[in-house]
């Protein structure tokens, strides 16, 4: 079946730092790929999506890649901030055909705090 | 923006009553997803609906659990009999249906489920 592998957290970053959040996953067929946010005392939001091999994702400064050949869409940002400290889930749907393009398959979060 | 709605938003309850929560989806929006999330982890699948018909329900999923979408608008959660165990945060999310499941699912803020 479909999973979803983020890198361990938590993860500790001064402002303006660059960060990355790896996510692998493992699939059959052509899934669509998400990056989910969760910030502290709200609901889990869409942060960027990415349909097809090498479409690059990307949203309030943040950006992720599909890449087919490493089954990965690691997300990445340049300068990071305070208000970016939240949970960051990546996730996916499809791929394996017929009813299971219906559902989600979460990574297991990585939670993020900027310090200023 | 009325997006995604749900209620209770947190319910204590002792071992072995029976809950029930609610979900109003965002009203275009002809998919509906239930999820639970624990500490720690990202969301788990458990059932989802496109309209009226459920179309897929996790294999992990105790007979104790039942959804309903009677009218294609709202749903229900019911979990019969409830465990420890069954403590959790419970999401809805709501999409336009499409073959493919690259349309993004908006979720609802959870109800908070606490087993004495």
């Amino acid at each position: 079946g479909n999973s979803v592998t983020q890198m361990e957290g938590p993860v500790t970053l001064s402002e303006e730092a660059f960060l990355t959040i790896n996510c692998t996953y493992t699939a059959t067929g052509y899934p669509s790929l998400f990056w989910y946010v969760q910030y502290p005392g709200e609901g889990l939001q869409l942060l960027l999506k990415a349909t097809k091999a090498d479409d690059k994702g990307s949203n309030k400064g943040f950006e992720a890649t599909y890449r087919k050949e490493t089954t990965s869409f690691h997300l990445e940002k340049g300068s990071v901030q305070v208000s970016d400290s939240a949970v960051y889930f990546c996730a996916l749907s499809g791929g394996a055909g017929g009813t299971s393009y219906g559902k989600l398959t979460f990574g297991q979060g990585t939670i993020l705090t900027v310090h200023p | 923006d009325t997006g995604v709605s749900q209620n209770p938003r947190h319910k204590i309850t002792k071992r072995g009553q029976n809950v029930t929560f609610r979900c109003d989806p965002i009203s275009e929006h002809n998919r509906l997803y239930w999820y639970r999330q624990t500490l720690g982890q990202g969301p788990e699948f458990l059932t989802y609906f496109q309209n009226e018909a459920q179309l897929e329900k996790s294999r992990l999923l105790s007979d104790r659990f039942s959804a309903e979408r009677p009218k294609g608008s709202f749903s229900t959660l019911e979990i019969q009999r409830t465990e420890q165990g069954d403590s959790a945060m419970y999401l809805c999310a709501s999409s336009l249906g499409e073959a493919k499941g690259s349309q993004p699912q908006h979720f609802g803020d959870g109800t908070r489920l606490s087993i004495l």
